[in-house]
């Protein structure tokens, strides 16, 4: 249990599905992220929320919307997804800046097959 | 812009031995933090170590050290003492300070896979 919560850890869906991945922080941290690991790719930023105002979107398709509707949940919407963005996503959350606040904790990421 | 990089794909170590895992980093910044995170077969990412630039101690944690070389730009981390639940990846990763209030962002390297043998 590291305090970052991912819902579900496993989902497959079809390339005309629309999808949800959830996100839950309960360390009272202020920035939530997205990353997507890739097989044999080091991990890419997605996204970056602030006070649950999107401060980052790492030139990302338009077909992952996030929304960040407070500061402790983070969702990932999905809609017509491509096989090639089968990963693993991963949810993250830090405090702020300063000290201790630059570091970042990751939840068990979300497993995602496109088919 | 910052890379980091990290040269070893694979290693192995035999359980109760001491490994020492390698990486690299460019950057103009004077001040930034450095990370080496795990990630076991579960995939969890997992803190191991952090250290931040402006501190000339190298940082340790229990089993966990890092020899922190801010002139060469290398990070490497030392495990001693090597159990069978440390073979995981371990990543290395890059933040620069980040604006107020204000999340960082992690730049991490193409990671090591370390198995540890029995």
């Amino acid at each position: 249990e590291t305090g970052v919560t991912q819902t579900p850890r496993h989902l497959v869906m079809g390339m005309t599905n629309k999808k949800s991945l959830k996100c839950e922080q309960h360390l009272g941290h202020n920035a939530m992220y997205w990353y997507k690991q890739s097989a044999k790719k080091p991990l890419e930023l997605m996204f970056v929320y602030n006070f649950k105002e999107q401060t980052e979107n790492n030139s990302v398709p338009s077909r992952f919307s996030p929304e960040c509707p407070n500061s402790s949940h983070l969702f990932l919407h999905l809609h017509t997804l491509q096989p090639e963005d089968s990963a693993l996503y991963l949810c993250a959350s830090s405090p702020g800046s300063g000290g201790s606040g630059n570091t970042i904790y990751f939840g068990e990421g979300s497993w995602l097959t496109v088919v | 812009a910052q890379t980091v990089t990290q040269s070893q794909p694979e290693m192995s170590v035999q359980e109760a031995e001491t490994v020492t895992l390698s990486c690299t980093y460019d950057t103009s910044e004077n001040n930034y933090y450095l990370f080496w995170y795990k990630q076991p077969p579960s995939r969890q990412m997992i803190l191991v170590i952090r250290q931040e630039a402006y501190k000339q101690q190298n940082a340790t944690e229990n089993r966990f050290s890092v020899n922190f070389q801010k002139a060469a730009k290398s990070f490497s981390l030392k495990i001693s003492d090597s159990q069978l639940g440390d073979t995981a990846m371990y990543f290395c990763a890059f933040m620069k300070p980040s604006s107020y209030n204000q999340g960082g962002k992690l730049i991490f390297g193409q990671g090591t896979e370390l198995s540890v043998k029995p």
